[in-house]
């Protein structure tokens, strides 16, 4: 079973901290991954991809990939209340998507 | 502007009746996706298709159908076999180019009536 682990939350943190997000999977040959945010009642939005080993950075946003530990995480700087959301994990194996169930974070002005 | 619209925003349906959401993207992507989300709930994928006239069940296909005679439209047919169709629906596209990441539509909320 090709899955992608995430702690549902929800994750608070006040205005201003750092938010960290994880997420492990079990499929070796991933070589994709993306973090999408849901706010309540919308779709999905694609905000960081990473397809290396390392972090890669844009704006307020870090991702971090260990491909040899499985696991991918999203880094929110700076905390605002307007980041509070579902923040999905997916990859992509074979030309398909696997999601995580998403961690819910609230952040508290 | 490219992108994924997915029609009506709300749908309501009736007993026994058999409802379509529609689906159409001009991102030129030759995959599509249909997905079911409840309340608090991660993505569930219905179906999908990755070329025109072909299509693959996915993980709770029992109660729907597709179609796809055309790249850009991949349309949803929620039938009165479902018994329990309340839900947000997703649509999403991909290009088949190898690790990218799929676009999601603005989503159906469907409820019976």
């Amino acid at each position: 079973q090709k899955e992608v682990e995430q702690n549902s939350g929800p994750l608070s943190v006040p205005e201003g901290a750092i938010a960290s997000l994880n997420c492990t999977y079990s499929d070796r040959g991933s070589q994709s991954f993306f973090w999408y945010r849901q706010y309540s009642g919308k779709s999905p939005e694609l905000i960081m991809s990473i397809y290396s080993n390392g972090d890669k950075e844009d704006g307020r946003f870090t991702a971090q990939l260990n491909k040899a530990s499985q696991y991918v995480s999203l880094l929110i700087r700076d905390s605002q209340p307007s980041d509070s959301a579902t923040y999905l994990c997916a990859h992509n194996a074979g030309n398909m998507l696997t999601f995580g169930g998403g961690t819910r974070l609230m952040v508290k002005p | 502007d490219g992108g994924i619209t997915q029609s009506p925003k709300y749908l309501f349906r009736k007993e026994g009746q058999n409802v379509t959401l529609s689906c159409e993207q001009n991102l030129n992507h030759d995959a599509m996706y249909w997905y079911r989300q409840d309340p608090g709930q991660g993505l569930r994928l219905i179906y999908y298709s990755q070329i025109v006239n072909d299509f693959q069940k996915g993980d709770i296909a029992e109660g729907y159908s597709v179609s796809r005679e055309k790249k850009e439209s991949f349309p949803l047919t929620v039938t009165s076999a479902q018994k329990n169709p309340t839900a947000f629906y997703l649509c999403a596209s991909m290009a088949m180019l190898g690790n990218q990441p799929q676009h999601f539509g603005d989503g159906t909320r469907l409820s019976i009536l």
